[in-house]
């Protein structure tokens, strides 16, 4: 069983269009994450969701809009696609929002922007 | 907030020789310092970690040492293997905004020549 899955693992879309991937973790966690990893392998969060609540938002466009239906899940809507928005997005999850909690990390969606 | 560097950026030994990878750190507040692997087109995985109590941790060829007054931790690699070769990131928790998030070192491109 896969903890952290995300989908779609490969998106290709035009400019300005609208996409969102997929995150669901089985670990019983309450934390979860996204973040983004750009093409020279630096990892920034993006935002932190404890208990289906916003925690961690940090400089990120309003186009990026976080959305978690429950604590299982985090999904990511992106509108009017940039080609600065190519990276890979990893979602990730913890047990708490502690200052000593281990986070593991789906297998990241690639988003190419053309 | 947190600021982690981390050094090299690119790693080359031969087969059997060991690794070792640096990172500092700023927030001395910070308690918890995980380190990640992440092969080609996969997401991070926790590989090892060590919390501000102790000051050295092994597990098999792979071990952590922290030094919490010069705020610099390191990974130890031994007797590498090919399989070793991937992207290590070094990380620590630190709190901002009266939250806690990971932030990342740069990573470093470890090769492991056979």
């Amino acid at each position: 069983d896969t903890a952290v899955s995300q989908t779609p693992k490969y998106l290709v879309t035009q400019m300005g269009n609208d996409k969102s991937i997929k995150c669901e973790q089985n670990l019983g966690h309450d934390t979860m994450y996204w973040y983004k990893q750009d093409s020279k392998k630096f990892l920034k969060i993006m935002f932190s969701y404890n208990n289906k609540e916003l925690i961690i938002n940090e400089t990120v466009p309003n186009r990026f809009s976080p959305k978690s239906p429950d604590k299982a899940h985090l999904n990511l809507h992106i509108n009017s696609l940039e080609l600065g928005d190519s990276a890979v997005y990893f979602c990730a999850s913890s047990q708490d929002q502690g200052p000593d909690t281990e986070a593991f990390f789906g297998q990241g969606t690639r988003l190419t922007v053309v | 907030g947190e600021n982690v560097e981390q050094h090299p950026s690119t790693l080359s030994v031969q087969e059997g020789d060991s690794a070792v990878i640096k990172c500092t750190y700023s927030d001395s507040a910070s308690n918890y310092f995980p380190w990640y692997k992440q092969e080609l087109g996969k997401g991070p995985q926790l590989i090892i970690d060590i919390r501000s109590n102790v000051g050295e941790k092994k597990d098999q060829r792979i071990a952590v040492t922290l030094n919490k007054t010069a705020k610099h931790f390191s990974l130890h690699i031994t007797e590498t293997q090919p399989e070793d070769s991937a992207v290590y990131f070094c990380a620590a928790i630190g709190s901002g905004a009266g939250s806690y998030q990971l932030t990342f070192g740069k990573g470093t491109k470890l090769s492991v020549i056979p």
